[in-house]
């Protein structure tokens, strides 16, 4: 079955440092990847995407490059911010017939000192 | 614009009680999914609606979990009876059309503590 494997955290940087978070996945077919982020005490929302490989899903100064060859969907950020601690969570979604079905990593803890 | 909105957002009891949680998706959403968060096993789908019908309950844990959408703005994930290991923090979320963009909206979430 599909599966996603992220680096395990938590991870935590000082301001302005370089963030890298590896996902890597297992699937059938062709699927969509994604980055979603959790803040403290709410809800995941969707941080960027990818449809197809090569495809470079970017927002907020984050930015992830599908990559087939290796499957991978690393999280990447030049300068982190204070306000980037959160949860970050790597998902696939299947092409084809399950397509409403999201596929979780853990997550990966991030904390940014000042 | 209202997000979807979860209610208990906090919910202590004890073991053996029934508890229901409630969720009132996004207004032209027509997917609606489950999730139970846990620090073990990360995020799980529960089960997913698909205007208002169950299309994938694989996820429920036993008998003990049921879920209902009467309508196209609620939906209901009952557990009866509770034990401890239920404890966990449950999601709600939303879509169009089957999730064809890929994005999920989430609810804050009802964290259930089960004593």
């Amino acid at each position: 079955g599909n599966s996603v494997t992220q680096m395990e955290g938590p991870v935590t940087l000082s301001e302005e440092a370089f963030l890298t978070i590896n996902c890597t996945y297992t699937a059938t077919g062709y699927p969509s990847l994604f980055w979603y982020v959790q803040y403290p005490g709410e809800g995941l929302q969707l941080l960027l995407k990818a449809t197809k490989a090569d495809d470079k899903g970017s927002n907020k100064g984050f930015e992830a490059t599908y990559r087939k060859e290796t499957t991978s969907f690393h999280l990447e950020k030049g300068s982190v911010q204070v306000s980037d601690s959160a949860v970050y969570f790597c998902a696939l979604r299947e092409s084809g017939g399950s397509n409403y079905k999201l596929t979780f990593g853990k997550g990966t803890l991030l904390t940014v000192n000042p | 614009d209202a997000g979807v909105i979860q209610s208990p957002r906090h919910e202590v009891t004890e073991m053996g009680q029934e508890v229901t949680l409630r969720c009132k998706p996004i207004s032209g959403h027509n997917s609606l999914f489950w999730y139970r968060q846990t620090m073990m096993r990360g995020l799980e789908l529960l089960i997913y609606f698909n205007n208002n019908v169950p299309i994938d309950d694989s996820g429920m844990p036993e008998d003990r979990f049921s879920a209902k959408m009467p309508n196209a703005s609620f939906s209901t994930l009952k557990i009866q009876p509770s034990e401890p290991r239920d404890s966990a923090v449950y999601f709600c979320a939303s879509a169009t059309s089957g999730l064809n963009t890929g994005e999920l909206f989430f609810g804050e979430g009802s964290r259930l503590t089960v004593l």
